[in-house]
């Protein structure tokens, strides 16, 4: 069965430093979208892209986030200068066409920030 | 603004048992709820989605119902098994817009 990948599974980073997470989505979906559940919280929305662009952000999803699709298969969140608060796992999904659905979730990637 | 509220937050239940959980949302304007589960420090199965024209969904033992009017659903799981034990989430869709979580219930089944 098709699955979202995710890439690293875990990544221990400072304080400052700039973060790339990727993510393959399923081949034939067209919507993606980046989650976060910090540790004992909900999962959370940060953005979702479609047509290559941002549809939708939340409040949470400031600046020093950027996502980027650079080659039609890959799908990527960056954090610019990574926060002790930015410690989360991160899960990448994706969806096909249409609102009934189901959205697929990846494995996550945990990132600790020291 | 979509919230999704899921109790009990734990459930422990011995081995055989059947059980429910809950889940309601506050915006009854749907098209679908997605039921969900989380093994400790892993990622989200999706387990069940729910279409809002729908009433319920199976799948092997577990059923999961929704009625948009009171704005809840129950995912029911049929002789519980050690295997079941994990965090299950629910999550509301409305149209394009993202996914909204419950925090979920934690269920432990005991041998």
């Amino acid at each position: 069965e098709p699955e979202v990948t995710q890439t690293p599974s875990h990544q221990v980073t400072q304080m400052g430093q700039e973060v790339i997470l990727r993510c393959v989505p399923i081949s034939n979906h067209l919507y993606f979208y980046w989650y976060r559940q910090i540790l004992g919280q909900k999962v959370e929305f940060l953005v979702s892209f479609y047509n290559n662009e941002i549809s939708e952000k939340s409040e949470i999803f400031d600046d020093q986030f950027s996502v980027e699709r650079p080659d039609g298969s890959n799908f990527t969140l960056k954090i610019r200068s990574t926060k002790l608060e930015d410690s989360a796992m991160y899960f990448c999904a994706s969806k096909p066409q249409g609102p009934g659905n189901t959205i697929y979730f990846g494995e996550g990637s945990w990132l600790t920030v020291v | 603004k979509q919230e999704v509220t899921q109790i009990p937050a734990a459930l422990s239940v011995p081995e055989g048992e059947n059980l429910v959980l809950n889940c309601s949302f506050t915006d009854s304007a749907i098209y679908n709820l997605q039921w969900f589960r989380q093994d400790p420090g892993k990622g989200l199965t999706s387990l069940l989605l729910i279409q809002s024209s729908q009433r319920e969904q199976t799948s092997g033992r577990l059923n999961a119902s929704l009625d948009k009017s009171s704005g809840r659903s129950t995912l029911y799981i049929a002789a519980s098994q050690p295997g079941d034990s994990a965090t299950y989430l629910c999550a509301a869709y409305s149209g394009n817009t993202p996914l909204v979580f419950g925090k979920g219930t934690r269920l432990s089944v005991i041998a």
